[in-house]
């Protein structure tokens, strides 16, 4: 069936540093991938997608890299700030050629950021 | 998001108890979105609605039903709750296509004892 799962479920970090975040998916058919940052006591926000006929993305301070090779998909972080401390959440979205893309999300990685 | 919100933020229940959540939107999207999350684990969709007259079920749909009031309005309710309902319930909404960026409410803590 379909799966998204993380291989680290805790990361920490010191600030200044670069984080990597990582994500393996099963369904190859997937249309985009999608990059969540979740705070305590708050909802998921997005970060940033990618298409997958696409290898990778820069965002402000993030990157996005898609290997469909190895059904592979990192978040890099660049100098990492204490804000950045979060639970990321990786996803994928699936439209099976219908108007709906049916989004299904991974376990999640802790980032912890430490001044 | 500021502009999706949900009432309540957090709720203490019991069993057999009637639930109902409710999200709004001041964004103008059409679709709307209920998920819940448990402890340590990405969300799972329950119901989905593309318009106000159109509502489908998602992955989790047991125990659970919406009503779309409005565009801006979508209510989940649990009939009669149980303690595994006890989760995380996030709203969010999206503009129309295949893909586009959901936008999260701050969810809400339901404990059912």
């Amino acid at each position: 069936g379909e799966s998204v799962g993380l291989h680290l479920p805790t990361l920490s970090v010191q600030e200044g540093d670069n984080s990597i975040i990582n994500c393996a998916y099963s369904n190859s058919a997937s249309d985009y991938f999608i990059w969540y940052k979740q705070e305590s006591g708050k909802g998921p926000q997005f970060i940033i997608d990618i298409r997958s006929n696409m290898d990778k993305r820069q965002g402000q301070r993030v990157t996005v890299l898609l290997n469909k090779t190895v059904k592979h998909l990192s978040l890099q972080i660049a100098a990492t700030q204490p804000g950045d401390s979060a639970v990321y959440f990786c996803a994928e979205i699936n439209a099976g050629g219908t108007s709906y893309g049916k989004l299904t999300f991974g376990q999640g990685t802790i980032l912890t950021v430490h001044p | 998001d500021a502009d999706v919100t949900q009432t309540p933020r957090n709720r203490i229940t019991k069993t057999g108890k009637r639930i109902m959540l409710e999200c709004s939107q001041t964004k103008g999207h059409d679709r709307m979105y209920w998920y819940r999350q448990d402890p340590g684990l990405g969300l799972q969709l329950i119901y989905y609605s593309f318009d106000v007259k159109d509502i489908n079920k998602g992955e989790i749909s047991d125990g659970y039903s919406v009503s779309r009031q409005a565009q801006a309005k979508f209510s989940l309710s649990l009939e009669s709750a149980i303690p595994n309902q006890t989760a995380l319930y996030f709203c969010a909404t999206s503009e129309g296509q295949v893909w586009d960026e959901q936008f999260f409410g701050p969810g809400t803590r339901l404990t059912v004892l």
